[in-house]
């Protein structure tokens, strides 16, 4: 157990739907990150949030946003949603600070959503 | 980030060590070299990381050449459950953006009986 927690596991939607994920990191851990996991893409990273404010950013299309809240946890919200959307979608954290020191990652065991 | 090359795929016996290869020679004084696995499309684990000594710890090895372009990955005593994709990637820690980590293709191990 990674302390990484995601929700929901599974979701089966329809294109042209929004979905949320909700990622809550490890206690203490100030970053968050979002990875997406297709069948023919590997592992995409997608964008990271550190103490509320957006730190990095990735392949992230524009109808894909993300906000971590004051409780540290994470959503990210996946609107318009196409066929080419189906995959993993995996929230890690990590222990970084305002000086940028980041250590390892540490990830949810992810959501797999399935476009109809 | 540096980039890293790893092969694409291994086979290792069961109970013999896994030695598995990255290539990063475009690697930088403060990027660090980390290993992670995933095993089938479960969270990516992390393994170990280093900067430029050797590392052990309960999981496994880390070899880091001297010139830090290559390393290698030992499983001391491989078992069926070792049986994933190995990611090697390479992060500066001490950056605002260390968090750009990018996975490449890992190598994908099986471990046989």
């Amino acid at each position: 157990d990674s302390g990484v927690t995601q929700t929901p596991k599974h979701l089966i939607t329809a294109t042209g739907q929004r979905v949320t994920l909700r990622c809550s990191p490890r206690s203490g851990d100030l970053s968050v990150y979002w990875y997406q996991q297709s069948l023919d893409q590997g592992l995409q990273f997608l964008i990271q949030y550190y103490n509320g404010e957006e730190r990095a950013k990735g392949n992230i299309l524009e109808r894909f946003s993300a906000q971590q809240f004051p409780d540290l946890h994470s959503e990210l919200n996946l609107s318009s949603l196409e066929l080419g959307d189906s995959a993993l979608y995996f929230c890690a954290s990590s222990v970084a600070s305002l000086a940028g020191v980041s250590g390892e990652l540490f990830f949810g065991e992810g959501s797999r959503l399935t476009v109809l | 980030d540096a980039k890293t090359t790893q092969p694409t795929s291994m086979d290792c016996a069961e109970g013999r060590a896994a030695n598995l290869p990255c290539n990063h020679s475009t690697i930088s004084g403060n990027e660090y070299v980390y290993w992670y696995r995933q095993i089938h499309s479960q969270g990516p684990q992390y393994i170990i990381h280093g900067l430029k000594n050797n590392e052990t710890n309960e999981m496994a090895s880390l070899i880091i050449t001297e010139d830090r372009k290559s390393s290698t990955l030992i499983l001391p005593h491989a078992t069926l459950r070792d049986t994933a994709v190995y990611y090697c990637i390479v992060r500066a820690i001490y950056n605002t953006n260390a968090g750009k980590s990018t996975f490449g293709d890992g190598t994908t191990l099986t471990v046989k009986p």
